[in-house]
């Protein structure tokens, strides 16, 4: 069953602590985009990366990072230096042609920070 | 750097009359565009791409580069039609190539 898989759904951590969002895709995509959805603000850009071990900043790249070690696997972490990391996390994935960029999404991962 | 405004949060129509959701982008290259809808309950998924110039559940979308716009349109919203549309943006050249920003979505309700 082909597709983008986050985990978890849902994730609570304490203010101050690192956290690892997981989104993995077997669709042998290139391109993978992270995403943070806030009400009244639609998605906003965190990272993106166009090939295995190339990441480049979004819009929003701050208290946030990224690794590409794996084609199929784009985790982010959301650190400690966010400051206001309670969202809606979505990961995406295309092709990584501009000519065909349909982009799948995954289900989301909602972040709360307590 | 690039930029995709939708000005509406939200628009409400009744079955059977016309619906256009606004989208306007700043770009300095030429641009590649999409929208995307979710449905309640879905994930957010391709609904049309303006490179392809084709109508999906009766949705069409026109570039106009004169008016750096990419406005949604159908002539008679469903129901069925009511979710959330996000326009994007995907640079197709230079040093963002592939980077693929969003709106702010609209909010679109049908009403019976």
């Amino acid at each position: 069953d082909g597709g983008i898989t986050q985990s978890p759904k849902y994730l609570f951590r304490k203010e101050g602590q690192n956290v690892t969002l997981s989104c993995e895709q077997n669709l042998n995509h290139d391109a993978m985009y992270w995403y943070r959805q806030d009400p009244g603000q639609g998605l906003r850009l965190i990272y993106y990366s166009q090939i295995v071990n190339d990441f480049q900043k979004g819009d929003i790249a701050e208290g946030y990072s990224v690794s590409r070690e794996k084609k199929e696997s784009f985790p982010l972490t959301v650190t400690s230096a966010q400051k206001n990391p309670t969202a809606f996390y979505l990961c995406a994935s295309t092709l990584g042609d501009i000519t065909n960029t349909e982009a799948f999404f995954g289900q989301g991962t909602r972040l709360t920070v307590v | 750097a690039q930029r995709v405004t939708q000005p509406e949060k939200l628009l409400s129509v009744f079955k059977g009359a016309p619906v256009e959701l606004k989208c306007n982008y700043s770009y300095s290259g030429s641009p590649e565009l999409f929208w995307y809808v979710q449905y309640s309950r879905q994930r957010l998924q391709l609904l049309l791409r303006h490179i392809s110039r084709e109508s999906i559940k009766g949705f069409t979308a026109d570039l106009n580069k004169g008016e750096t716009s990419f406005h949604l349109k159908k002539p008679f919203a469903q129901e069925e039609d009511s979710a959330m549309y996000y326009c994007a943006l995907i640079e197709a050249g230079g040093t963002s190539y592939g980077k693929l920003t969003f709106g702010q979505g609209t909010i679109l309700t049908v009403h019976p």
